[in-house]
């Protein structure tokens, strides 16, 4: 069954130095969505891609966040420099993109990230 | 941008006893979805709803969306341990010209054997 992949899985991380997460998703879709999470929290988007576009990221923190997603294919998130604050679960979910219609988001497991 | 909120925020029952889940906002709507997570992995859906008024059932779990469009409901009967978790709303938000799905703010489920 295909799956959309993250890695790390978990990432421990002093304030002030950067992070990395990488997301794959599902072979063919062209709808890729970073969210983040607070503990017990629903998701915030943070940027959409439709391939290699960025469609919406009215909610990214430009300063010391960074999203691309060269090929259209996997997807790269960045923080830099990390703050306290940014601990949260960060997920990535592709689509499949039909216009006109609502399309089921696949959730990869999500990268946990502690800033101490 | 638009908001969704759920009530309750924290749910604890017994096994066997009925609960509704709310989702509102005060905005429209083209569809809205309910997904269910549990701890350490993403969100899964469980259903979409089009239209207004629509009502979905899955097993025990009834969905329904508001004649406006602007609310939803997740009401589960007969609840077992196996329901516990995470529900979440997300609506299809199409005014800035894009698909984007927004998530509410989270129904924290926990039943209890």
């Amino acid at each position: 069954e295909a799956e959309v992949a993250q890695s790390p899985r978990y990432k421990i991380t002093e304030k002030s130095q950067a992070v990395a997460f990488w997301c794959d998703p599902i072979s063919g879709h062209a709808t890729l969505y970073w969210y983040r999470q607070i503990l017990g929290q629903g998701p915030e988007l943070l940027v959409q891609f439709q391939d290699e576009s960025v469609v919406d990221d009215s909610q990214l923190p430009k300063d010391r966040f960074s999203a691309e997603r060269l090929k259209g294919v996997d997807s790269t998130l960045k923080i830099q420099p990390a703050e306290l604050g940014d601990s949260a679960m960060y997920l990535c979910a592709s689509s499949l993109f039909v216009q006109g219609l609502t399309g089921e988001l696949f959730f990869g497991e999500g990268s946990r990230l502690t800033v101490l | 941008t638009q908001l969704l909120e759920q009530s309750p925020q924290f749910l604890s029952i017994q096994e066997g006893e009925n609960l509704t889940v709310y989702c509102n906002s005060s905005s429209v709507f083209s569809s809205l979805q309910w997904y269910r997570q549990e701890p350490g992995e993403g969100p899964v859906l469980l259903v979409t709803v089009v239209t207004g008024g629509e009502v979905k059932k899955l097993k025990r779990l009834t969905f329904q969306f508001g004649d406006a469009r602007k609310d939803s409901s997740l009401h589960i009967t007969a609840a077992q341990p196996g329901d516990t978790g995470l529900y979440l709303c997300a609506g299809d938000d199409r005014t800035s010209g894009t698909y984007k799905y927004i998530f509410g703010t989270g129904t924290r489920l926990k039943v209890l054997a």
